[in-house]
């Protein structure tokens, strides 16, 4: 049982690349998370699907974009990669989204970006 | 403005003692309260979650608590392992329209043998 899984672990960019950061969840959860991390500072939310067919921006969206292609993945895309965007990214899902309730969030082990 | 604020920021223990993390949070309105554990290069792992009407819940030598009127909660940690060294993050979640989450920075805790 893989839970949420991550690709890649790691990743370096030079400024102005793209890439696509990859999810994919094996627990039959409706929702999913993208969240970043940076020290000194809280989890926060950057994009998030409720259900499948839908996506919402979050605290920080500004130079990203995502795709929810199925229920099990949710994948996260940088257009145009700045420094400001080196953090760990980490992708979560649940049962149910948080507007519902409850449901604890599960996460994936994140992917350390550094953009150069 | 929905806080939540996280004392002390890192912590040093020996293996075998006790220790008491604090949550304090401002959020408003008030759904739930849960506790995750981060252990290093890992992704937050959900401990134990604090509803309204629950003063004290407990998760093997993990105790968890809730003052809802001066809106505080704590992690209370027994007979320390080194297994527990990890950051440990308190997030709230609002009972609004968004059913927002509002993560804390975390305590860094780190048992020594």
């Amino acid at each position: 049982n893989a839970g949420v899984t991550q690709t890649p672990k790691f990743q370096v960019l030079k400024t102005g690349q793209s890439m696509t950061l990859q999810c994919a969840q094996d627990m039959n959860h409706n929702s999913m998370y993208w969240y970043r991390q940076d020290p000194g500072m809280g989890l926060r939310l950057i994009y998030y699907s409720a259900s499948e067919g839908t996506t919402d921006k979050g605290e920080v969206p500004n130079g990203y974009n995502v795709s929810r292609l199925n229920k099990r993945e949710f994948s996260l895309r940088l257009e145009s990669a700045a420094p400001s965007q080196t953090s760990v990214y980490f992708c979560a899902s649940s049962v149910l989204p948080t507007v519902a309730g409850g449901s604890p969030l599960h996460f994936g082990n994140g992917t350390r970006l550094t953009v150069t | 403005k929905n806080q939540v604020e996280q004392s002390p920021q890192s912590l040093i223990i020996l293996e075998g003692k006790n220790c008491t993390l604090q949550c304090n949070y401002t959020v408003s309105p008030f759904s739930n309260l849960r506790w995750y554990k981060q252990d290093t290069g890992r992704g937050p792992v959900s401990l134990t979650i604090m509803t309204f009407s629950e003063n004290t819940k407990s998760n093997g030598r993990y105790t968890a608590t809730l003052d809802a009127d001066t809106k505080q909660s704590s992690l209370h940690i027994t007979a320390s392992q080194l297994s527990d060294s990890a950051s440990y993050i308190c997030v709230v979640r609002s009972a609004g329209s968004q059913g927002n989450l509002i993560f804390g920075k975390g305590t860094k805790l780190s048992v020594k043998p």
